[in-house]
């Protein structure tokens, strides 16, 4: 079982729809929750940070965090075509002080 | 804001060529962490460092080294490029924790 496993998508959905990104983990010593979006030929921008578990809001972005499913979630609401990019988690913890990327989903929002 | 900095944002270079790619960051911060980005295989941990003249392999070191000489300055190095070292080239820097990484633009690396 690989360690951060992301939906491979792509997603295409309609403006103004909620759109719900996933990630599921092995590794239970990770802590430290992490959302990066990816516009095409940039560089990953650090979107959402959490520390152990619950939610976290910011704007029309939510975090979720479910240590005991091992599952994070990223909730966009409202979705923009603005919002069109590639969602990467990220996580890290305990005694490998590295962050472990999912492979990132590519999110099309169509106006 | 974070500043992160790359170099160059394109560049090609022949095969056996050395190549340097810089990264430099304007907010102290301790780490500094290098990857590639390749479709389907997704980001790559190459070197990381958390202090001056310090570092530390990462997941797919071979064919790279690096230079950490000032804290703000990071450098991965290309001894004799080869073709399968075409990718893209991302740099990062943190504070205290290794796991808030804040990311330059990239380089993408092309090599004929």
């Amino acid at each position: 079982q690989k360690e951060v496993e992301q939906d491979p998508g792509p997603l295409s959905v309609p403006e103004g729809a909620i759109v719900s990104l996933n990630c599921t983990y092995s590794n239970s010593a990770f802590q430290y929750f992490m959302w990066y979006r990816q516009y095409s030929r940039k560089g990953p921008e650090l979107l959402m940070y959490t520390y152990s578990s619950g939610n976290k809001e910011d704007g029309r972005f939510t975090a979720q965090v479910d240590k005991s499913s091992k599952y994070i979630s990223l909730f966009i609401r409202d979705s923009q075509p603005s919002d069109s990019a590639t969602y990467l988690c990220a996580m890290g913890g305990g005694a490998n002080s590295k962050l472990t990327f999912g492979k990132g989903i590519t999110l099309s929002v169509r106006p | 804001d974070v500043k992160v900095t790359q170099s160059s944002r394109y560049l090609v270079k022949r095969t056996g060529e050395k190549v340097f790619l810089e990264c430099v960051q304007d907010m102290d911060h301790e780490n500094m962490f290098w990857y590639r980005q390749d479709p389907g295989l997704g980001l790559r941990l190459i070197y990381f460092s958390y202090d001056v003249k310090m570092k530390e392999k990462g997941d797919i070191p071979e064919g790279y080294s690096v230079s950490r000489e000032k804290k703000e300055r990071f450098s991965l190095i290309l001894e004799s490029a080869s073709t399968n070292q075409t990718s893209m080239y991302l740099c990062a820097s943190s504070l205290m924790t290794p796991y808030t990484q804040y990311f330059g633009p990239g380089t993408r690396l092309t090599v004929l």
